[in-house]
């Protein structure tokens, strides 16, 4: 199985830029998550979709961030505009989500995306 | 919504010796536990995993224990090894409201040779 795919690994962005970062959940998988990763406040869920919709967006920061999922291989994070406080590692993770209570399934990550505003 | 406090934030400890990690949370409905391994420039982990009808589980060296009264979960390493330096993250889920997990902060662990 070749994991969760997240593409960049790396972006350097001039503050105002339009970034897009993209992932390839494992296939089979049909709950999809990003979060984001900075030092100040650990891992936050930023959106998570079950079968391609958006279930709970809540962590979205600001309409500056959108997130989208056109089908079950394949999701976007969207910032635009970049702002130099939006520096962080972005990970997408997914899951088979299970049926029923005690069907917690593994939720896999991939390797995530280094974004730096400057 | 769910909170997760975990400590310490940094572990330093000998090769040999056993290392521990505890975390608390605040929503009764939570019922599933894992905790991650972050290695230096990967993403998280799973290491191993604890449901609400069970009190502890074992996997080698790594066991976690969990205590639904009192809402508290740890990890235990037992004969660390290098390899084992890493952060640490625990995580709580209510599989009633989905899917989604809520991180503590993380431990620092570092095995010192």
């Amino acid at each position: 199985d070749a994991g969760v795919i997240q593409s960049p690994r790396h972006e350097v962005t001039e503050m105002g830029q339009e970034v897009t970062l993209r992932c390839k959940p494992i296939s089979g998988h049909n709950s999809l998550f990003w979060y984001r990763q900075t030092m100040m406040r650990g891992l936050e869920l930023l959106i998570y979709f079950n079968n391609n919709v958006p279930i709970d967006d809540s962590g979205m920061p600001e309409d500056r961030f959108s997130a989208k999922m056109p089908n079950a291989s394949f999701s976007t994070l969207k910032i635009q505009p970049s702002e130099p406080r939006d520096s962080a590692v972005y990970f997408c993770a997914s899951t088979q989500r299970g049926q029923g209570v005690g069907s917690g399934n593994t939720i896999y990550f991939g390797e995530g995306s280094w974004l730096t505003v400057v | 919504g769910e909170n997760v406090e975990q400590h310490p934030s940094t572990l330093s400890v000998q090769e040999g010796d056993s290392a521990v990690i505890k975390c608390t949370y605040s929503d009764s409905a939570s019922n599933y536990f894992p905790w991650y391994k972050q290695e230096l420039g990967k993403g998280p982990q799973l290491i191993i995993d604890i449901r609400s009808n069970v009190g502890e589980k074992k996997d080698q060296r790594i066991a976690v224990t969990l205590n639904k009264t009192a809402k508290h979960f740890s990890l235990h390493i037992t004969e660390t090894q290098p390899e084992d330096s890493a952060v640490y993250f625990c995580a709580a889920r209510d599989q009633a409201a989905g899917n989604k997990l809520t991180f503590g902060g993380g431990t620092r662990v570092l095995v010192k040779p």
